[in-house]
């Protein structure tokens, strides 16, 4: 059964104070890792998708990496409209569904 | 705006009762993906369908079910209604045509919020 662990499961920052969430993955052959963005009451935004250990993407002050066993999500010089819930979520071979994790809400204070 | 809409945004209604919740999903997805979302379950995978065909099946409880129709728009009907079932559902759209892959990014609507009294 896949699994995924997110850290931590809350985090306060202040504005322009760069850090980094983590995602900790179990799966049995991986096809895809996502990162999304998710307001209160909104549905879940695409941001990243990486496939193999070693890729990493950037999109303004996010940049995703990924390794065999975690993917980590680094925001620099966060501003407080990048405060959400962010969410990690695999796509296994096995499974052939996204399991998801169960966020990180980050705020960031002006 | 991802592309995807649901219907209603807002559902009450009372234990026992049946409901149907709407999806379209964007323009030449094929694959339509129902997730609910509650306080302590998180986002959790509900059915896949592909092309009018389910495709794969998560934990999605007998009283629940779902189908594909023609155009492609999804429907999730919820039947004997009970308090837990109480929740955001998400559908989510992926997979053009001449690009199918179950991995590909899914784009999320915009929920329903059901409130069972």
């Amino acid at each position: 059964e896949d699994q995924v662990t997110q850290s931590p499961e809350a985090l306060r920052l202040q504005e322009g104070e760069s850090s980094s969430l983590n995602c900790s993955y179990t799966v049995s052959g991986l096809r895809g890792l996502f990162w999304y963005r998710q307001d209160p009451g909104k549905g879940p935004e695409f941001l990243f998708t990486l496939y193999s250990a070693g890729e990493e993407k950037e999109k303004e002050r996010l940049k995703a990496t990924l390794t065999k066993k975690e993917s980590f999500l680094h925001i620099t010089a966060p501003k407080p409209e990048d405060s959400a819930t962010y969410l990690c979520a695999v796509f296994s071979g096995s499974a052939r569904q996204l399991t998801f994790g169960s966020g990180t809400q980050l705020t960031v204070l002006p | 705006d991802s592309g995807v809409t649901q219907t209603p945004k807002h559902l009450i209604t009372a234990t026992g009762q049946r409901v149907t919740l709407r999806c379209s999903p964007r323009s030449g997805d094929l694959s339509v993906y129902w997730y609910q979302q509650s306080l302590d379950q998180g986002l959790q995978f509900l059915i896949h369908y592909y092309n009018g065909e389910e495709r794969a099946k998560g934990n999605i409880l007998e009283r629940f079910s779902a189908q594909q129709f023609p155009d492609l728009h999804s429907e999730l009907n919820l039947s004997s209604l009970e308090l837990g079932d109480s929740a955001l559902y998400f559908c989510a759209s992926s997979e053009k045509r001449g690009a199918p892959s179950s991995y590909n990014e899914q784009f999320f609507g915009p929920g329903t919020r059901l409130t069972v009294l």
